[in-house]
């Protein structure tokens, strides 16, 4: 059974560009979240998705927006890059609504950014 | 402002030590406790959750943790850790009716052969 998938793993980007990271969650798992992770401050939640919808979002600047499709992948964006975005940026999936009936958060390897 | 301490931010063992990695969170009410492992170069994994019943949870590879309520803690534990233990740690508290987790900063082990 395929995990959770993200792309692009690496890029580089320069300040004031924008950014698409993607994300296709494992077969039949409906729930994406996203996060952050940088040295020193672990993850940051961004964003999570349900059947399409943002149920919850971090405390993160406008700049940074994301969305899921119908067949439950996702993408982020970051617009107007600055150089504090250079991060990891992690997605999870989760089958059920809650995570409480499943377990676990399954999380991808990640998307490493660099924004020079 | 509510949140999840790891206060242990690197920590460095010989074979065949003890560990424990501490952890606390600010939240009051109904909790969902997790740890999860970062190998190098590898993908978050699950080591072990705590959802209701006996405090002390065991994981994978080991490793115990125990809730204690009264304290705001839930500390990971292994008796003898082994280098292939050396990874970061991730203590993450979930709450309320989305899949949100909230992690802490993650402590790092190094286990010396």
């Amino acid at each position: 059974k395929a995990g959770v998938t993200q792309t692009p793993r690496y890029l580089i980007k320069t300040r004031g560009q924008q950014v698409t990271l993607s994300c296709s969650p494992i077969s039949g798992h409906r729930s994406v979240s996203w996060y952050q992770q940088t040295p020193g401050q672990g993850l940051q939640f961004l964003f999570e998705y349900f059947s399409e919808t943002q149920r919850n979002k971090g405390n993160f600047p406008g700049r940074f927006s994301g969305r899921q499709f119908s067949n439950s992948r996702s993408e982020m964006n970051v617009s107007t890059l600055e150089l504090g975005d250079s991060a990891l940026y992690l997605c999870a999936s989760s089958l059920a609504e809650l995570i409480t009936n499943t377990g676990e958060l399954f999380f991808g390897e990640g998307s490493r950014l660099t924004v020079l | 402002a509510q949140s999840v301490s790891q206060h242990n931010h690197h920590v460095i063992l010989s074979e065949a030590a003890s560990l424990e990695l501490g952890c606390n969170y600010s939240y009051g009410g109904t909790v969902n406790l997790f740890w999860y492992v970062q190998y190098p170069g590898q993908h978050l994994q699950l080591l072990l959750k705590y959802f209701s019943g006996d405090p002390l949870v065991k994981g994978i590879k080991g490793f115990e943790a125990e809730f204690i309520k009264s304290k705001f803690s839930f500390n990971l534990r292994k008796p003898s850790v082994q280098w292939s233990d050396t990874a970061e740690y991730f203590c993450a508290v979930h709450r309320g009716a989305t899949n949100k987790l909230i992690f802490g900063t993650g402590t790092l082990l190094a286990v010396q052969p």
